[in-house]
This record gives C-alpha cells, structure tokens and sequence, in this order.
C-alpha cells in the first residue's frame, strides 16, 4: 500500500519558472491537502479538496492553484515561483471530515 | 491571525522524563483535536486525538489532557525515550464554520530526549 506519493521529493528551481508539484493517493480518500511547512510556523494550508472536481482556498493560497480532475491526484501549480515560496510542501488526504490525515513524505522546493 | 498556538517551541528532556506540550485555540467551533508526531524526512503522522467530550485520552505512552473552557489541550508523554526525539503538532478543525474539516496546526514544538 503506497498510501500518498509526491513527486518530486526535491526541487531546486528559478525565480519566475513555473512549477508543478504531483501528489497521487491510493486509498479512494474524498479530501486531499495541500500543507507548507516553515520553521516556527508549523504546517500552513494552502489549498484542499473536499470531494474531486471541487477546491477551496486555505490559509496561505496566494501564488498556487491547484485542480482535483479526479479522486486520486491533487497537483500543485507554482504559476511564476518566488523565493518566499521555498518550503517543504506536503500533500494530506483524508476519508472525511474530523478524520486522520495522512501524509505524504514531502517536496523540498528551493526558489533561487 | 494563528488560530492554535503551541509551546513550547523546543523542549529537551532526560530519558524518563514526562515532557508536556501545550496548546491553546480561539475557534470555539473546533470539535476535533489530533497531535501528529513527525520525524526528520518524513511527513506528519497522526499520534493521538481527543473530541471535546471527554477530558482525557490515553494511548500507550501518550496522554491528550483537555481543557474546553480554557480552549486549551496539552500532550504528556510517560516515560519518555530517545526514540521519541521528534518534531509534535498539534492541530485543530471542526465539522462545519469556516474551518470545515481543515486541519490548522500549531507551530509545532521540537522534542530531545537524551539517553
């Protein structure tokens, strides 16, 4: 069981490049996240997926987008990449609501 | 605006130890209270959760102790081990409002456990 699988696991890209992060789950969970982890601000939600076909936006969106074609795969777009975007990104998913999410391993991106 | 605050940011404790985390939270709407565990590479994973009915939770070495009125939940750890030296969040969301079902996070609170 692969569980969540991001691609790539790291990442070092130019200023202005335009950017996308894979995240793929195997266990037909109807809620998928998008997290960035910074030192002392713990994990940041950039955008979720309720169900597939649907988004919304989280704490920090700014910068990303993201799409859910379908229940399994939740990209994310760094449209023209900047150097506050260097982060450890990390996709979730989850069954439903008020359940556990799982994690991903992470993408290191660095934004030079 | 940081809607789960946590502290504190480091804590360093001899093996044996009870180390304690705590966490305090605005959003009254907020029913569901997970601590994830996260080690160095790897992604967060789910430790333990409390629901505001109850005032405790246990699991092993792991206790959640819960404060509704002072929107406030704390993580013990018994008898510490070297092998918990790890990064620990904790998290809040609700089943409805604007946090419907997203998970915010504290800052998370880096653990050592020395042998």
């Amino acid at each position: 069981i692969a569980g969540i699988t991001q691609a790539p696991t790291s990442q070092i890209l130019a200023a202005g490049r335009r950017m996308t992060l894979r995240c793929t789950q195997d266990m037909r969970h109807n809620a998928m996240y998008w997290y960035r982890q910074d030192l002392g601000l713990g994990l940041r939600l950039i955008h979720y997926s309720n169900t597939a076909g649907t988004t919304g936006k989280g704490e920090v969106p700014d910068g990303y987008s993201v799409s859910r074609a379908n229940t399994d795969d939740f990209p994310l777009t760094l449209a023209s990449a900047v150097p506050s975007q260097t982060s450890v990104y990390f996709c979730a998913s989850s069954l439903g609501l008020n359940t556990e999410a799982f994690f991903g391993q992470g993408t290191r991106l660095t934004v030079v | 605006q940081q809607q789960v605050k946590q502290s504190p940011q480091s804590l360093i404790v001899q093996k044996g130890g009870i180390p304690i985390i705590n966490c305090a939270y605005e959003n009254t709407a907020f029913d569901y209270f997970p601590w994830y565990q996260q080690f160095p590479g790897k992604g967060p994973a789910l430790l333990i959760a409390i629901r505001p009915d109850v005032s405790e939770k246990k699991e092993g070495r792991f206790t959640i102790s819960f404060n509704k009125s002072a929107k406030q939940f704390s993580l013990h750890i018994m008898d510490s081990q070297p092998g918990d030296s790890a990064t620990y969040f904790c998290a809040a969301s609700s089943a409805g409002g604007t946090s419907y079902g997203k998970l915010t996070f504290g800052q998370g609170t880096i653990l050592t456990v020395h042998p």
